[in-house]
């Protein structure tokens, strides 16, 4: 079964920096774009960051610069490096996949709270 | 950037009407690469319908989009209970830039 599966929310103070994981099964990160998109408090969704199969990555221009994408192909896993956090990146963050649909997400995970808080 | 402006913000409808959604792009929607979510509290989103009106796998057939250019329509032909939730467009654009809509809550009256 194709899953998606976020980890590593929580509460961080101003400008401290978390890493969000996102396991994969079923299929392989480097097969697939895979993105984090968010959705804070109240709002709509966010797309954040979308790493392709080449390596080529793509932020929000609210997050560039702070913010780094990746995986681990031998623990199927992709990353959400973020540093310089902001209240305004209190959200849930989801995790999903760009697969058969084109420019569209076909899978996602449950998401992961990241609360941004002194 | 492309921007998607959806309409209305909320549409209160009562199980068994039919539920018209609007989605209108800042600039034309390269390649029609324009898709729908459904998203309910607490759980993922789900995509309903991709490159304007295809289904995604499982979705069933009450769901129908369509559209071109700048305007897009999410119809929902007959409302059954579990359709009550945010719904939103999502556009893949040049650069590249994936952007959403900002949401259309789809309420019982």
């Amino acid at each position: 079964e194709e899953q998606l599966v976020e980890s590593g929310g929580g509460l961080v103070p101003p400008g401290g920096s978390l890493r969000l994981s996102c396991a994969v099964s079923g299929f392989s990160v480097s097969t697939t774009y895979m993105a984090w998109v968010r959705q804070a408090p109240g709002k709509g969704l966010q797309c954040v960051s979308v790493l392709l199969t080449s390596g080529v990555t793509y932020y929000a221009g609210s997050v560039k610069g702070r913010s780094t994408i990746s995986r681990d192909t031998s623990k199927n896993t992709v990353y959400l490096q973020m540093s310089g956090l902001r209240p305004e990146d209190t959200a849930v963050y989801y995790c999903a996949r760009e697969g058969s649909a084109e420019g569209a997400f076909d899978l996602w995970g449950q998401g992961t709270m990241l609360t941004v808080a002194s | 950037e492309i921007v998607l402006a959806q309409s209305p913000g909320t549409l209160s409808l009562s199980p068994g009407e039919r539920a018209t959604l609007s989605c209108r792009a800042s600039q034309s929607v390269s390649s029609n690469y324009l898709a729908w979510y459904q998203h309910k509290p607490g759980q993922a989103p789900r995509l309903l319908i991709y490159d304007v009106s295809r289904r995604a796998t499982g979705i069933p057939d009450r769901f129908s989009g369509s559209g071109s250019g700048t305007d897009f329509t999410l119809t929902i032909s007959r409302l059954e209970p579990e359709d009550f939730a945010v719904y939103y467009c999502q556009q893949f654009g040049s650069l590249p830039s994936w952007t959403f809509g900002q949401g259309t809550k789809v309420e019982i009256k």
